[in-house]
């Protein structure tokens, strides 16, 4: 079975900081990899997606995520955070080429402090 | 909006109840899936529809739940004798297939069931 690691549970970060969350998964096959957003009162949405390809992906807003073969891994990055990025983070996994249903990890809170 | 589209997006019920959730999928989308989120955790997978039929169902779906979708576009999600672990955040998610590729899902906003 498949299983998503978060092991930020509360970021606290000042605007213009740096951002990286991580996100191990465990699965022996072919995954696809995904970050969601939720901002307080939204529903979540897609932040990026690695299907194939380059295992650097640039998602919106200026996030971006690169995908780790090696370490079962697939972090979040910004450069420079603003505090309109103050929301809940998820990284989820499913399986390519079978059961479409995604798991998520536990999430990961950010809140910037401008 | 063309987005997901749930309701109600608050339900309080007393204990032993039955309760009903709808979800209206973005239109082009013949994936239609539930998940639920509890306080401090990732949503969890329910259950996943392909057009009108429904492939997978998760051990968590116990027997008082059962979701339909009878003509392959909105979907709903009935509890029966509700109980207080019942309570939690019923998220609907929709996504289409391009070639042999699933696509990303898109979420709707969720339905909040409060259990008294």
């Amino acid at each position: 079975a498949q299983s998503v690691s978060q092991h930020n549970h509360h970021v606290i970060l000042s605007e213009a900081a740096s951002l990286e969350l991580g996100c191990n998964y465990s699965y022996g096959g072919t995954v696809n990899l995904f970050w969601y957003v939720q901002y307080p009162g939204q529903h979540l949405q897609l932040l990026l997606k690695y299907f194939s390809g380059d295992p650097l992906v640039k998602g919106i807003k200026g996030f971006e995520a690169e995908f780790i073969k090696s370490k079962f891994s697939f972090n979040l990055r910004k450069p420079s955070v603003q505090w309109s990025d103050t929301a809940e983070y998820f990284c989820a996994v499913n399986e390519d080429f079978g059961n479409e249903k995604l798991t998520f990890g536990t999430g990961t809170r950010l809140t910037i402090i401008p | 909006d063309t987005g997901v589209s749930q309701n109600p997006r608050h339900k309080i019920t007393k204990r032993g109840q039955n309760v009903t959730f709808r979800c209206d999928p973005i239109s082009e989308h013949n994936r239609l899936y539930w998940y639920r989120q509890t306080l401090g955790q990732g949503p969890e997978f329910l259950t996943y529809f392909q057009n009108e039929a429904q492939l997978e169902k998760s051990r968590l779906l116990s027997d008082r739940f059962s979701a339909e979708r009878p003509k392959g576009s909105f979907s709903t999600l009935e509890i029966q004798r509700t109980e207080q672990g019942d309570s939690a955040m019923y998220l609907c998610a929709s996504s289409s297939i391009m070639g042999d590729s699933n696509q990303p899902q898109h979420f709707g906003d969720g339905t909040r069931l409060s259990i008294l």
